[in-house]
């Protein structure tokens, strides 16, 4: 079984660029979540998909935006970076929505905004 | 007022110890909740998760849910230098959307 993967590994982007962030959820997965994580600071929830649809947002503004594919890997996309974009992303897969609480992260990708 | 509160550190304890790691919230609907285990430059590793109160044993590791006081632990027996990792606690009321304290920063010292 193969656990969910994140590409790249590292970014580094200029304030002001677009970056798009993937993610391979784990086999069987249809439900994945993105999360931000400032350094010294826990996950904050982005925003979640199933089954190709959002299903629930956080706190985090339009330029942030995501979708989900037949297969249902994911990507992240962020416009116009800010410096305090700086994070790790990471996102997670569980295996249905209602299980959302058993979700199995990636390692991250770092984006390094300057 | 933050959703979690957890006290960041950093723990540091001697091998075999018994290691008590806690976290506050103050949204009384909040009824899952999660441990996970981050090494550095890693992606959290779930540990244990918990609906509504009461405790769960899973090995070394007990995790515990009190609703009233608004208050979850986990308790990690026998303490290994492996064990040394940064713990966040994460929670929530819809089971979709989680909120994570900051972590514990532990070291489990041989």
């Amino acid at each position: 079984e193969t656990g969910v993967t994140q590409s790249p590994t590292h970014l580094i982007k200029t304030r002001g660029q677009q970056v798009t962030l993937r993610c391979s959820s784990q086999s069987g997965h249809n439900t994945v979540s993105w999360y931000q994580q400032a350094l010294g600071q826990g996950p904050q929830f982005i925003f979640q998909y199933y089954r190709e649809e959002e299903n629930g947002r956080g706190n985090f503004p339009p330029r942030f935006s995501g979708l989900q594919f037949p297969n249902y890997s994911s990507e992240l996309n962020v416009n116009a970076l800010e410096l305090d974009d700086s994070a790790l992303y990471l996102c997670a897969s569980s295996l249905e929505l209602a299980e959302t609480y058993e979700q199995y992260f990636g390692p991250g990708t770092r984006l390094t905004v300057t | 007022q933050k959703e979690v509160e957890q006290d960041p550190g950093p723990l540091s304890v001697p091998e075999g110890a018994i290691v008590s790691l806690n976290c506050t919230y103050s949204n009384s609907a909040f009824q899952y909740f999660m441990w996970y285990r981050q090494y550095s430059r890693k992606g959290p590793e779930l540990l244990m998760y918990t609906y509504s109160s009461g405790n769960k044993e899973d090995g070394r590791f007990t995790a515990q849910v009190d609703k009233s006081s608004k208050y979850i632990s986990l308790f990690i027996r026998d303490s290994q230098p492996s064990d040394s990792a940064t713990y966040l606690c994460a929670m929530g009321d819809t089971g979709n959307q989680f909120y994570f304290g900051t972590g514990t920063s532990l070291t489990v010292i041989p």
